[in-house]
């Protein structure tokens, strides 16, 4: 597609439900990165992925979070047992090549997550 | 490791009046990069400008502009004549050529009043 891809856009979810957020980067990108965003604050590192590759999962707050990316197109985050504090905004972005620090990332809309 | 300061966490002008937005940042690289990125209301973050570390002419596109200062870390945007639509949240984020993922401040939502 055109740009960056996130569904759903926005998600209500019960205490103690599994959830599973979906990103479709710009074709071709290789880096893919999930941030979470609070309300009011700056996107938060969550993972990050080179092709299908997971080089980076430093940022995930709890096993509860797992991320895929299996054929290195469309990656999947997926949180289970969801807690109230699982709330904010989860991002995805892409960027053209790998382990490149001076590229620009194209980011998704997000999706809203909010737990009850 | 890196961290990006922004000072600031809301600004309200009228529309036409100049605005500088600040950051701040730290970081262990010797060759990195900082970027300013706006967002909307629509959630959807977008670049503006990347900065290296190893260039410090400063730079003007429109109404604009940034200025890097190696000496007191610092990587300000300024806009002139601001515009209702230049109301946003606007994030400032540093990468180094190691530390690759990109390290966001906390962000600065302005706001423009007609």
């Amino acid at each position: 597609g055109a740009g960056v891809s996130q569904s759903p856009r926005y998600k209500v979810a019960k205490r103690g439900q599994d959830v599973a957020l979906r990103c479709d980067p710009i074709s071709g990108h290789v880096s893919l990165f999930w941030y979470q965003q609070a309300l009011g604050q700056g996107p938060e590192f969550l993972t990050y992925f080179q092709n299908e590759a997971q080089l980076d999962k430093s940022g995930l707050p709890s096993d509860r979070f797992f991320a895929e990316r299996p054929e290195g197109s469309v990656s999947t985050l997926k949180i289970q047992r969801t807690q109230q504090e699982d709330s904010a905004v989860y991002l995805c972005a892409s960027s053209l090549r790998g382990l490149r620090g001076d590229e620009k990332l194209f980011f998704g809309s997000g999706t809203q997550l909010s737990v009850l | 490791a890196q961290k990006v300061t922004q000072a600031q966490t809301e600004i309200s002008v009228v529309e036409k009046e100049d605005v500088t937005l600040d950051c701040v940042y730290e970081t262990r690289d010797t060759t990195y990069y900082l970027f300013w990125y706006k967002q909307p209301p629509s959630g959807e973050l977008v670049f503006l400008i990347r900065r290296n570390s190893f260039d410090e002419q400063n730079e003007i596109s429109g109404r604009y502009s940034w200025n890097f200062q190696k000496s007191t870390s610092s990587f300000n945007f300024t806009i002139t004549a601001s515009q209702v639509v230049d109301s946003a949240v606007y994030f400032c984020a540093l990468s180094g050529f190691e530390s690759y993922i990109p390290t966001f401040g906390r962000g600065t939502s302005l706001i423009v009043h007609p």
